[in-house]
């Protein structure tokens, strides 16, 4: 089964408005980490935000919010007034255990273009 | 702030050869780990090292290979190449104190800008 899965391969937004990248979990682990990435074209990884499994309230970084949702096993990426630099690739990501350096397991990825 | 260094950027080798592939962890940083990119994939991870030992292994092939050395810098040994080896290499690096603006991380792990190696 896929750990990470991401719905939307690609997403459409208007600059200045906000948008949501949908990513669900799975895992049988109580302890586990969150990442998003940003992968624009020229290929590095970027990252963006993290969420602990025990962490009660939500992440924010800057434009960035992290929507947790434990019960439902989600962690949606929510991007507040788009801006044409945002457009890229985006990858979900876990890692899971108690032990802080497991690899990252990632989603697939959604592609986000930010329209003039 | 100083980020992960890999070298070098771009590679270019025929099917059969061998490649060298070379990553600097930020400064402090206890974990350095390899991931494989195919074209229009995701990450997969290859190999991690923790204070030099081998921690975790994924999804390497047995003609690749790995490790750590003594001022942390990581390499990652490919040999006898094949077209399908053609992808972008990431290093990574992480702490376990991680720490920014006042909030503990969870060890997050920095990308280097990778290697794009194209097998010909």
């Amino acid at each position: 089964a896929q750990k990470i899965t991401q719905t939307q391969p690609g997403m459409f937004v208007q600059e200045k408005e906000a948008v949501t990248l949908d990513c669900t979990y799975d895992t049988s682990d109580q302890s586990y980490g969150l990442f998003w990435y940003k992968q624009p074209s020229s290929g590095e990884m970027i990252f963006l935000i993290y969420q602990g499994s025990y962490d009660e309230q939500n992440a924010t970084e800057g434009r960035y919010s992290l929507n947790f949702q434990k019960a439902r096993k989600s962690a949606n990426l929510v991007i507040s007034a788009s801006q044409l630099g945002d457009s890229a690739m985006y990858f979900c990501a876990m890692r899971e255990g108690n032990r802080g350096n497991t690899p990252l397991v990632f989603g697939k990825g959604t592609r986000l273009s930010v329209i003039a | 702030a100083a980020g992960v260094i890999q070298s070098p950027r771009h590679l270019i080798k025929e099917k059969r050869e061998t490649a060298t592939l070379k990553c600097y962890p930020i400064p402090r940083h206890d974990t350095v780990y390899w991931y494989q990119q195919g074209p229009g994939q995701d990450p997969q991870f290859l190999i991690s090292f923790y204070e030099k030992m081998q921690s975790d292994k994924g999804s390497i092939p047995d003609r690749f290979s790995a490790q750590q050395f003594s001022d942390y810098h990581s390499e990652l040994n490919m040999s006898s190449l094949e077209l399908g080896d053609s992808a972008l290499y990431f290093c990574a690096s992480s702490s376990g104190t991680g720490r920014t603006s006042g909030r503990a991380y969870g060890f997050e792990q920095f990308f280097g800008p990778g290697t794009r190696l194209t097998v010909l």
